[in-house]
């Protein structure tokens, strides 16, 4: 069925450090990606999406490619702040449905001044 | 605007007892999505309500059950509480109906089953 791996966590940077935080997944079809990123109490918030192949969806200097080759989405930032520490969410919807969104199971990032 | 709410923000029950947990969405969205966060399973989508009516349903026992209003707040509840019931369970809210609409959370219910 489909499903979304991410990298266990947490994940330790400093901060200004480059950030990756890997996801794949598996889906038939052409899935539409998202990631999501939740603070410290509160609910999760969109942070970027991609809806077909080699899109790339980008916010608040975080960037992700939609690579159907690898079946990968993984999140990026060139420099990371206090700021951003949270747990970051992978997410899928199946291709030709809108009933259905599958998450990761996350990765709390923490950032260290 | 005003964002999702969800009340009460902690609640801490006992095996056997049932509880009711309340979701206020934006003004204006009339979808309601529910779900269930652990840190094993992580986020797993419980049950969706659209114009009072539940339009999905996720993969979880009877126990589980929701409604919603006719100005679109949602409760759920769950009876007979076992202690796997323990998490936060997580309110979001949307336009209307379908995933692909962008849901907005609520900060979520912690529910602990002791």
């Amino acid at each position: 069925g489909d499903s979304v791996t991410q990298m266990e966590g947490p994940v330790t940077l400093s901060e200004e450090a480059f950030l990756t935080i890997n996801c794949t997944y598996t889906a038939t079809g052409y899935p539409s990606l998202f990631w999501y990123v939740q603070y410290p109490g509160e609910g999760l918030q969109l942070l970027l999406k991609a809806t077909k192949a080699d899109d790339k969806g980008s916010n608040k200097g975080f960037e992700a490619t939609y690579r159907k080759e690898t079946t990968s989405f993984h999140l990026e930032k060139g420099s990371v702040q206090v700021s951003d520490s949270a747990v970051y969410f992978c997410a899928l919807i199946p291709g030709g449905r809108d009933d259905k969104i599958i998450f990761g199971k996350g990765t709390r990032l923490h950032i260290l001044p | 605007k005003a964002g999702v709410t969800q009340t009460p923000r902690y609640l801490i029950k006992t095996r056997g007892q049932q509880v009711t947990l309340s979701c206020s969405p934006i003004s204006g969205h009339r979808s309601v999505s529910w779900y269930q966060q652990t840190p094993g399973q992580g986020l797993q989508f419980l049950f969706e309500y659209f114009s009072e009516t539940q339009r999905n349903k996720g993969n979880f026992p009877g126990r589980f059950s929701g409604r919603q209003f006719s100005n679109s707040r949602s409760e759920m509840n769950v009876s007979t509480l076992e202690l796997g019931d323990s998490a936060l369970y997580l309110c979001a809210s949307s336009l209307t109906s379908g995933v692909y609409n962008e849901q907005f959370f609520g900060p979520g219910t912690r529910l602990t089953v002791l």
